[in-house]
């Protein structure tokens, strides 16, 4: 197993700043990732999160927006750059082994309002 | 990627069994099947997975139809407690090894007293 640690759990910023969450997880793991909840919906895979690399944006994000940095296996961050009340959602770090038979892990999550 | 769809809703009373389908026609021969719930937006709970068989652990069962084009996750003795949204995953494995998971919209199950 693994326990996810997600900082902050909460905050109010104003639009066109910025704002790094950072995510800690207890034991070295091979995949990490972020996601965004927006009120009401699913949760959209933002990128994975690559150790050494740039991470591997899904359709939709770039790194402009969303730079993400990962230095070791245990550790990444996630900066929601120029806000805009469309940011306001739920961020989530989410970890998984490389076997396609294990569970994957999920902090509790950042939750974000632009004013 | 594989996509699921979920009823948006259901309710089921207190005590019986809860049965949340799961449609994932497009699935690979080598893509899991995953069930997390979600409740009040704190971070999704795992609940379990499967491949191709049957599975049953100390929270619900799996039933996986012979063509895995959809699935059923089993509550069996829901209680209040239960009352959350569930999400049908479909672990996608691309070519070069890379994963992730493909959250559908999720059913919001109410257990009723």
């Amino acid at each position: 197993s693994a326990v996810i640690s997600q900082k902050p759990s909460r905050d109010i910023c104003q639009r066109g700043t910025s704002l790094t969450i950072q995510c800690q997880v207890d034991s070295q793991v091979t995949m990490m990732f972020w996601y965004r909840q927006q009120p009401g919906q699913s949760l959209t895979l933002i990128a994975t999160a690559n150790q050494g690399s740039e991470a591997t944006y899904e359709s939709g994000f770039v790194i402009d927006k969303f730079p993400i940095s990962r230095p070791n296996l245990t550790f990444s961050t996630l900066t929601v750059s120029n806000m805009s009340p469309e940011d306001s959602s739920i961020y989530l770090c989410s970890v998984m082994g490389v076997s396609v038979n294990t569970e994957a892990f999920f902090g509790q999550g950042t939750r974000l309002t632009v004013v | 990627d594989a996509k699921t769809t979920q009823p948006t809703s259901m309710d089921c009373a207190e005590g019986r069994a809860a049965n949340l389908p799961c449609n994932h026609s497009t699935i690979s021969g080598n893509e899991y099947v995953y069930w997390y719930r979600q409740i009040h937006s704190q971070g999704p709970q795992y609940i379990i997975h499967g491949l191709k068989n049957n599975e049953t652990n100390e929270m619900a069962s799996l039933i996986i139809t012979e063509d895995r084009k959809s699935s059923t996750l089993i509550l069996p003795h829901a209680t209040l407690r239960d009352t959350a949204v569930y999400y049908c995953i479909v672990r996608v494995v691309r070519v070069q090894g890379a994963q992730k998971l493909v959250f559908g919209q999720g059913t919001r199950l109410t257990i009723n007293p």
